[in-house]
């Protein structure tokens, strides 16, 4: 079945530096990516919208400049989280669309765990 | 192992009838379980969120959902589908930097 690869599972930085995150789509394309950010006992929540080729769509107060999203091909979208802060600590999520399988084709990567010190 | 499973990859049900989604879960410990609806082309929505007390969950749009612990069950419900309510349902284990996602449960609504 379809899987998505989010990597680093988990990662620790110094404040001020910045950090990539790859979700990647192993045996399908998907020209639409999801990015979520968790905090503890809260439910996802939505970051943006990546389709390839184009820029990404930011929901309501995510700053693009600090969290840039690129999906340059159809099996790779990237978050980074640049100038990270302690408070830029959280659990970072990513799924994909399967392009070739319509709706009913969402899949999620296992997340990344970013400690910002 | 831990896993979180939906049975039902599709399921329809005419506007006005009752609705269930399945749910079952494998975790060591109590889990943290939450529904989520996606709409065509948008972003999970939260439906509901159990981490404790009450096993009956009341959540928006009129869903709810009741935790089973001796069923290892999470199954969401509501009374009377609108045909707004088609979408894909997703059930999911959250505790400790664990997130589980269900393949998803695609409802149709019919007229």
């Amino acid at each position: 079945g379809a899987v998505v690869s989010q990597h680093p599972s988990w990662v620790i930085c110094k404040s001020g530096t910045s950090v990539k995150i790859e979700c990647r789509s192993l045996d399908f394309q998907a020209t639409t990516m999801f990015w979520y950010r968790q905090f503890p006992k809260q439910s996802l929540m939505l970051m943006a919208t990546s389709n390839e080729g184009s820029k990404a769509t930011y929901e309501q107060g995510v700053e693009k400049d600090k969290f840039l999203i690129n999906h340059a091909s159809l099996t790779l979208s990237t978050l980074t989280v640049t100038s990270a802060h302690p408070e830029d600590s959280s659990f970072y999520i990513c799924s994909a669309r399967d392009s070739a399988t319509g709706f009913s084709g969402y899949t999620f990567g296992s997340g990344t765990r970013l400690t910002v010190v | 192992a831990q896993s979180v499973t939906q049975p039902d990859i599709h399921i329809t049900v005419s506007e006005g009838a009752s609705l269930e989604l399945r749910c079952n879960y494998s975790y060591g410990a109590t889990p943290y379980l939450f529904w989520y609806v996606q709409s065509p082309g948008q972003g999970l929505q939260l439906l509901l969120k159990y981490f404790s007390g009450d096993t009956l969950v009341q959540g928006i749009k009129g869903f709810e959902a009741e935790f089973k612990r001796s069923q290892s069950s999470f199954n969401l419900r509501k009374p009377s589908v609108h045909w707004s309510d088609a979408a894909e349902y997703f059930c999911v284990l959250n505790r400790d930097d664990k997130i589980i996602f269900g393949k998803g449960t695609r409802l149709h609504i019919l007229p």
